[in-house]
């Protein structure tokens, strides 16, 4: 089985750098996601890491380390559109060793002030 | 390129009663996954159907079912809901090539059940 932990809450100033960090246990890991969720929308796409290290896709970048079952999303230059609710999710083997089983943790809100 | 599209948006049915969710994918992709997701719960994993196949199943009670049609739209169903099954449920799709490592899921804009 899977078990994702990521903190409830968090709170950062517009401009500022944050960190969200995931640390995870699973029996079969195939790749973990970060997910940005805003009130009353659907969850949107915004990295994937399935190697160790970091992965950089403009003021957003994720590190994985599997060897520590931990990952972070770092957000950088803060908008006030940032608020919202960031999904980690880890892929796992599945019943058929592929496919798309993700499990999520319960999200970080994050709260972007001025 | 039209997204994924969940029907229908909101819904309202009574203890012991049954429903039907629908969900198409975008088009090509052949991959569909349904979440439920709850305040208390978060992002729960149902099932995930790839080819009219379903793939992989999450830990969900026998009333909970899918299936996947040939043109990848798949359907789930809920028989005699309870209290509990109040929540939005989400369907995502996918390439879902076998041996892909990298595999983004698109999510509808989900149904929202409210259980009375």
């Amino acid at each position: 089985g899977q078990n994702i932990d990521q903190p409830t809450e968090m709170t950062a100033t517009e401009g500022a750098i944050v960190q969200i960090n995931c640390t995870y246990q699973t029996s079969g890991f195939n790749g973990l996601f970060w997910y940005q969720q805003h009130a009353g929308e659907a969850p949107t796409f915004l990295s994937y890491n399935v190697l160790d290290g970091l992965e950089e896709k403009g003021r957003f970048s994720s590190f994985l380390s599997r060897s520590k079952g931990y990952s972070y999303l770092l957000l950088k230059e803060l908008q006030m559109k940032d608020s919202a609710s960031y999904l980690c999710a880890v892929r796992d083997q599945g019943l058929t060793g592929g496919g798309n089983k993700l499990t999520f943790g319960t999200g970080t809100q994050l709260k972007v002030e001025l | 390129k039209a997204g994924v599209t969940q029907t229908p948006r909101y819904l309202i049915k009574t203890r012991g009663q049954q429903v039907t969710l629908s969900c198409s994918p975008i088009s090509g992709h052949r991959s569909v996954s349904w979440y439920q997701q709850t305040p208390g719960q978060g992002l729960q994993f149902l099932f995930e159907y790839f080819s009219e196949t379903q793939r992989n199943k999450g830990n969900f009670p026998g009333r909970f079912s899918g299936r996947q049609f040939s043109n990848s739209r798949s359907e789930m169903n809920v028989s005699t809901l309870e209290l509990g099954d109040s929540a939005l449920y989400l369907c995502a799709s996918s390439w879902g090539a076998w041996g892909s490592s990298y595999n983004e899921q698109f999510f509808g804009p989900g149904t929202r059940l409210t259980v009375l």
